[in-house]
C-alpha cells in the first residue's frame, strides 16, 4: 500500500527566507506525485506535479520540487517566502493501479514579518 | 469554467437531521471524490466514484451515502447527522491519474 509522510506538522519562517517542506512516500513503482496548497477557508489548489522526466519540476507561485527516487522523497522548495505563502501544504501520491491518491497529513506554514 | 462547485457553503444541523451536500464539476472528469477534513487529521476519503455509475467506500464511509447522479454531479447524504460529523467537506474531481480539482468546501456543524 502506498503511504505519504510529511514529518513537519508546523514550520515557521521569516518573510524572505528560503523554505523546504519535506515529503516522503512509500510505493513500489514510479509514483505520480503532487503538492497542493490550501489557504485558510479555501479548497486545495495544485502547486505542481511529477509524473516522469525531469526530476526537478516547477510550479506556480515560484515553488519547485525535486523527485529523488533513492530517498523516496519529493520535497517542496521556495527560495524566498512571501507572507501570502502562509497556508497548509499537502503532499500526495497516486499510482497507475488506483483511483485513490494518498495524502500526507499536511504541513502548516507560518510566515513571520 | 466554474470548476468544482459545492452547495451549501455552510450548514448547521441538529443531531438526527438529514441533509444532502451537492457537488458538480464542469470539466467532464470521470472520477469524483468526497473528503472530510478535521484538525490534525488531514483529508480522509469518505466515498469516491471512479466513473459514472460506480461508487465505492473510502476510509470513513459510516454514516454517509452517495449518489453519482450523472457524470457532472456527485452528492453526499447524511441520513441522521451526529456531532462527530461536524467537519469541513470537500468534493474533488479528476481525470485519469492527473491532479484532483477541489471545490471550496462545505462547513458543517452538527449540534
Amino acid at each position: 500500500a502506498q503511504s505519504v509522510t510529511q514529518p513537519d506538522i508546523h514550520i515557521t519562517v521569516s518573510e524572505g527566507a528560503s523554505l523546504e517542506l519535506r515529503c516522503n512516500y512509500s510505493y513500489g513503482a514510479t509514483p505520480y506525485l503532487f503538492w497542493y496548497v490550501q489557504s485558510p477557508g479555501q479548497g486545495l489548489q495544485l502547486l505542481l506535479k511529477y509524473f516522469s522526466g525531469d526530476t526537478l519540476v516547477q510550479g506556480i507561485k515560484g515553488f519547485e520540487a525535486e523527485f529523488k527516487r533513492s530517498q523516496s522523497s519529493f520535497n517542496l522548495r521556495k527560495p524566498s517566502v512571501h507572507w501570502s505563502d502562509a497556508a497548509e501544504y499537502f503532499c500526495a501520491v497516486g499510482s497507475g493501479g488506483s483511483y485513490i491518491p494518498t495524502f500526507g497529513r499536511g504541513t502548516s506554514l507560518i510566515v513571520h514579518p | 469554467n466554474a470548476g468544482v462547485t459545492q452547495t451549501p457553503k455552510f450548514q448547521v444541523l441538529k443531531t438526527g437531521q438529514s441533509m444532502t451536500l451537492q457537488c458538480a464539476q464542469d470539466m467532464n472528469h470521470n472520477s469524483m471524490y468526497w473528503y472530510r477534513q478535521d484538525p490534525g487529521m488531514g483529508l480522509r476519503l469518505i466515498y469516491y466514484s471512479a466513473s459514472e455509475g460506480t461508487t465505492d467506500k473510502g476510509e470513513v464511509p459510516n454514516g454517509y451515502n452517495v449518489s453519482r447522479l450523472n457524470k457532472r454531479e456527485f452528492s453526499l447524504r447524511l441520513e441522521s447527522a451526529a456531532p462527530s460529523q461536524t467537519s469541513v467537506y470537500f468534493c474533488a474531481s479528476r481525470e485519469g491519474h492527473n491532479e484532483q480539482f477541489f471545490g471550496p468546501g462545505t462547513r458543517l456543524t452538527v449540534l
